[in-house]
């Protein structure tokens, strides 16, 4: 049974950096597609990026240039980090993972970015 | 960057039909299909469908997935008040090289 439990500070200030950590149960890294999506307040989906099983990274052409996805697979762990936030980054942060097409998920951390 | 899109609404009767359609272009659902998503109100998103259309383990008989082109549309019937919430389709778009999802269809079961 895979699940995924995620953390990480909930709070930002304008300029700092988000961090995110999705711990892994029952699965394998180089089985699945690990993904990071958000979604703010009151709006849609919006896939941010993933660490494939062959061990690259795919990112949302729009947030490439302040997005590092990374796995520790000694920890059986995937991180986010979104540099430079702004209060436009405010979302509910959520890891999936996918042998397929985003068959399991975190529980979803609120990110709230204010000065 | 370029969605998919979805009517943001659909409204339907008690044990009626429900048709929720996703549109993109030859690069995503046109190329490998759309997955389908339904997330409560406070909950993560659940995968109802893949992009080749078959269910998930333990998903109800009552959805069904097919793919016209590229228009992905999820079908479903006998609807219930459980039915009621948000549904979003996905697909990786080959151009991009990236998973770009639907705007969102909310579901009434009136």
């Amino acid at each position: 049974q895979v699940q995924l439990q995620q953390w990480g500070a909930g709070l930002l200030k304008p300029s700092e950096t988000l961090s995110l950590t999705c711990d892994v149960y029952g699965a394998s890294f180089s089985s699945y597609y690990w993904s990071w999506i958000r979604q703010p307040p009151g709006k849609g989906l919006e896939w941010i990026g993933e660490f494939t099983r062959s061990g690259s990274t795919n990112y949302n052409p729009s947030l490439k240039s302040r997005v590092s996805i990374s796995v520790d697979t000694s920890k059986n762990q995937f991180s986010l980090k979104l540099s430079s936030v702004t209060a436009a980054d405010t979302a509910v942060y959520y890891c999936a993972c996918h042998p397929v097409d985003f068959d399991y998920w975190g529980q979803g951390t609120l990110v709230t970015v204010s000065s | 960057q370029a969605g998919l899109t979805q009517p943001p609404s659909v409204s339907k009767g008690l044990r009626q039909t429900a048709t929720l359609t996703c549109t993109g272009n030859s690069n995503n659902v046109g190329n490998q299909g759309a997955a389908w998503l339904q997330q409560h109100q406070g909950h993560p998103p659940k995968l109802l469908s893949y992009r080749n259309n078959n269910r998930p383990s333990g998903i109800s008989e009552r959805l069904s997935a097919s793919r016209s082109g590229s228009t992905a549309s999820l079908t479903i019937t006998g609807l219930q008040p459980e039915d009621e919430a948000d549904y979003y389709c996905a697909a990786w778009d080959s151009s991009l090289r990236s998973w770009v999802f639907g705007g969102g269809t909310k579901l009434t079961v009136l």
